[in-house]
């Protein structure tokens, strides 16, 4: 079935690092790819998207390239804020045949910045 | 615009218990859903629903009943709560086009004692 797999966290990084959280899915067909945000104590809120293979979607100095060749969606900011600690969701939209609207998220990734 | 919004926020019910967690949107959204987030486990679908009417069981069913009589209303039951049902609920809300995401409410911690 279709899945979604994220590294491992937590990652902790000092402000101003570069950040990549890895991304990889399996799905049938074309998915729609999405990355989701979830601050302390709030609910999950986009953060970017991709619709199609080679798309970039890009939002707060975040960017992900939706990659078919390598089934991939990598998370990549250039310089990480404080700001930025929260968890970080992959997920996936799939076409079928009852195209649902269903999401399927990874485990979701720990990102703690310090000062 | 209220989006999708989740009642209550917190809830700490008995082993037996039964409650409803309430969900609406206002969006006109066809798709709605349930999850629940356990740590590193990511969000699991418990249920969702395709429009009024119209609902069908996700990954984690087992304990939890839905209905959905208007497009923006979709509460989730929980028919008598277990502790392995501590955790916290999200309701989300989509149109069914690919492209576009799904809009979450703010969660419901429930803890089972």
């Amino acid at each position: 079935g279709d899945s979604v797999t994220q590294m491992e966290g937590p990652v902790t990084l000092s402000e101003e690092a570069f950040l990549t959280i890895n991304c990889t899915y399996t799905a049938t067909g074309y998915p729609s790819l999405f990355w989701y945000v979830q601050y302390p104590g709030e609910g999950l809120q986009l953060l970017l998207k991709a619709t199609k293979a080679d798309d970039k979607g890009s939002n707060k100095g975040f960017e992900a390239t939706y990659r078919k060749e390598t089934t991939s969606f990598h998370l990549e900011k250039g310089s990480v804020q404080v700001s930025d600690s929260a968890v970080y969701f992959c997920a996936l939209k799939t076409h079928g045949s009852s195209n649902t609207g269903k999401l399927i998220f990874g485990q979701g990734t720990t990102l703690q910045v310090k000062p | 615009n209220a989006g999708v919004t989740q009642t209550p926020k917190f809830q700490v019910l008995k082993t037996g218990q039964s409650m409803t967690l309430q969900c609406a949107q206002d969006m006109n959204h066809e798709y709605m859903s349930w999850y629940r987030q356990d740590p590193g486990m990511g969000l699991r679908l418990i249920h969702y629903s395709v429009g009024a009417g119209i609902t069908d069981q996700g990954e984690v069913p087992n304990g939890y009943n839905v209905s959905r009589s208007t497009t923006e209303d979709f509460p989730l039951r929980l028919l008598s709560a277990a502790p392995s049902q501590t955790s916290v609920y999200f309701c989300a809300s989509s149109s069914q086009s690919m492209d576009t995401e799904a809009f979450f409410g703010q969660g419901t911690r429930l803890t089972v004692v």
